[in-house]
């Protein structure tokens, strides 16, 4: 199975400062197709998780353009530009790359 | 509007089996496949399986022996049945549509206690 590790935050993180959260993969999540097969969900306090970034880097509808993602085809990050206080939760990296999926073990965002 | 309810039964006794309904509206479930994901203390999220849009099913091999993923497409229904239930099975238990490994809408989540 694929192991996905994810990286810790230095929270709290002060409202309007970017945060960067890690994500590294134990095999290339990057498709023959040219396409990297990994996802970010953030699940918000008493939530389901929802999803933000797929293929890496395309946004989902109606997600705010402060957040980005990126890497290689083992390393990943997933940028918050100007953090906000909607922004708490747990961020969830997952491969898609082959079955069964498998996700990070999440990254806690606290805001100040 | 895409909506997904799970509804189950809270409270399991250990080696009795679990029983979850997703209900789903704004799509067909002949175009989507359906996973189910869970979240538990131990593991965090974990995928447990799908079934296609066509109607077969796939499985983690973690659960394989114990799950069962059906659905009756004329109610816009999705089912899960794991049995032998043990104290570890306790969590929230969440159906999510897939487009090919992306899980874009999910479902509010049906939490289970597995205790005598």
């Amino acid at each position: 199975d694929i192991v996905m590790t994810q990286g810790a935050l230095p929270n709290p993180v002060p409202s309007g400062e970017s945060a960067s959260i890690t994500c590294q993969s134990s095999k290339s999540l990057l498709h023959s197709n040219g396409k990297t097969y990994l996802n970010w969900y953030l699940q918000r306090p008493g939530q389901s998780p929802q999803l933000l970034i797929y293929w890496m880097s395309t946004r989902a509808s109606g997600v705010s353009d402060r957040f980005s993602g990126s890497g290689s085809g083992t390393d990943f990050t997933l940028k918050i530009s100007s953090v906000e206080a909607e922004d708490v939760g747990v961020y969830y990296c997952q491969q898609f790359l082959e079955y069964p999926l498998t996700f990070g073990s999440g990254t806690k965002l606290e805001i100040k | 509007q895409v909506q997904l309810k799970e509804t189950g039964p809270g409270l399991v006794q250990p080696t009795q089996t679990l029983s979850i309904t997703c209900t789903v509206s704004g799509f067909s479930l002949t175009s989507y496949y359906m996973q189910w994901v869970r979240q538990t203390p131990g593991k965090g999220l974990e995928w447990m399986g799908f079934i296609r849009s066509g109607g077969s099913t796939e499985y983690n091999s973690e659960f394989k022996s114990r799950l069962s993923i059906s659905r009756d497409t004329s109610k816009n229904q999705v089912f899960l049945k794991m049995n032998s239930l043990k104290t570890e099975d306790t969590g929230v238990y969440y159906c999510a549509r897939d487009r090919k490994g992306v899980m874009d809408a999910w479902g509010q989540g049906a939490s289970v206690t597995v205790s005598s």
